[in-house]
Formats: structure tokens, sequence, C-alpha cells
């Protein structure tokens, strides 16, 4: 009965590789979020997304495109990845609306070699 | 780049202790001020979403107060149990489309 589901868990490739994260929630919510963990352990938005239409958008290399095939889903893909790409990846949801608690995966460490 | 601090950056308690935390934020353009709980090896958790100035909300021991005009809140436990031991994160929602910047929290430790 897991509410945001993200996988895989952990993640170690190489430089230059391309790969994806999938998230799924079972929430009903409308709206997804992915965030990058940094090293100084803040938690960063990356995307938003409504309905499978782009709501946030931040300043990230666009190496990494978000795809939503349907509202209870957010996939993460990353180009071509970089050192600096290490980090633990989380993925959000929640309801449409300013204001609304958002409910987190357990992320995904991504680790480049 | 919005600047939310939080302090203390970590805390030890003893069980029963009561104990407080701030979150400091910009209170220009103020939406709404998110908490969440974190624990090792889970996901954040939300605890509270506050939008009023002077607003305060509850649960259980657990309680925030949120002060707009002047860009704080604060989170405070009664009577800690070890099972509070978690990592306190603020987040002002800081633009359309429930935008949230999160602070590096406060690590709580509470020892028996």
């Amino acid at each position: 009965d897991t509410a945001v589901s993200q996988t895989p868990k952990y993640l170690v490739t190489q430089m230059g590789n391309d790969k994806s994260i999938k998230c799924e929630q079972n929430l009903g919510h409308d709206t997804m979020y992915w965030y990058k963990q940094d090293s100084k352990k803040f938690l960063k938005i990356m995307f938003s997304y409504n309905n499978k239409e782009l709501i946030i958008n931040e300043t990230v290399p666009n190496r990494f495109s978000p795809k939503s095939p349907d509202k209870a889903h957010l996939n993460l893909h990353i180009n071509s990845l970089e050192l600096g790409d290490s980090a633990v990846y989380f993925c959000a949801s929640s309801r449409t609306g300013e204001n609304q608690p958002q409910h987190f995966g357990d992320g995904t460490r991504l680790s480049i070699l | 780049i919005l600047n939310v601090e939080q302090s203390p950056q970590s805390l030890h308690v003893q069980e029963g202790d009561s104990t407080n935390f701030t979150c400091s934020f910009p209170s220009s353009n103020f939406y709404a001020l998110h908490w969440y709980r974190w624990e090792t090896a889970k996901s954040p958790e939300a605890l509270f979403v506050m939008t009023l100035n002077g607003d305060e909300k509850k649960k259980g021991r657990i309680s925030a107060t949120l002060n707009t005009k002047e860009g704080y809140s604060y989170l405070y436990i009664k009577g800690s149990q070890p099972e509070d031991s978690a990592t306190y994160l603020c987040a002002p929602r800081t633009g359309g489309g429930n935008k949230l910047t999160f602070g590096t929290g406060t690590q709580l430790k509470v020892e028996l």
C-alpha cells in the first residue's frame, strides 16, 4: 500500500550513461514533483507536473527531462550523466492547489563512477 | 535565491524535555509555510501547512506558530520521546505551483 514509490532505490552507473528513475503514486493526486538533495542536504525542487502538464521547471541542465505518461507517474530521465549528478532524488505528489502538503517517496540514491 | 534558515542545526535532549526550534524566512511575498518531519531511512512526512499570521497548529505533542510579518515560525515538542528523533524541515512556499524552498533542517535526537 505504498503511497509514492520510486524505482530503483539505488543506481550506480558510469559517467556518460543515460538512466531513468521511475515514480508512481496511488494517492489519486494530480501534481507530482522531483527534488534533488544536494551535497549540503538541501532538498531543491527540479520539476513539477500537474495532470501531465509541466508547471515548475527550475534551472536544471537540459540533460534532465521529466516525462509524465499519466497523472499517477512522473519519471526522470537523465542523459550523459556527470559526476555532479550524484545525489539522492526524491519524488513527491500532492493534490492540486496551492498550500497542499506534499507526500514523498523514499528517494533514489544515484552514484556516478 | 530565497534564504531559509533553521536553528539550531542539531539538538540533543533527554526524554521528557520540551524543546523548540526556529525557521526564518523572508517576510516579503509570503504564501505559506510547511513543516516536515524526516526520520532516518524514511521519507519526509508533512506535519503542518500554515498560511496566516498568528496561526498556530497542533498535532499531538507537536505544535507550531507563525509570524509572517517578521518572517519566522517556531516548532515546539512537548515531553520529547525517542520516537521524536528526526530532522525537522521547514519550507516556505515561494511561488505558484506549490513550489517550496526547504531549509537544511534541525536534527533532533531524544535520548533515554
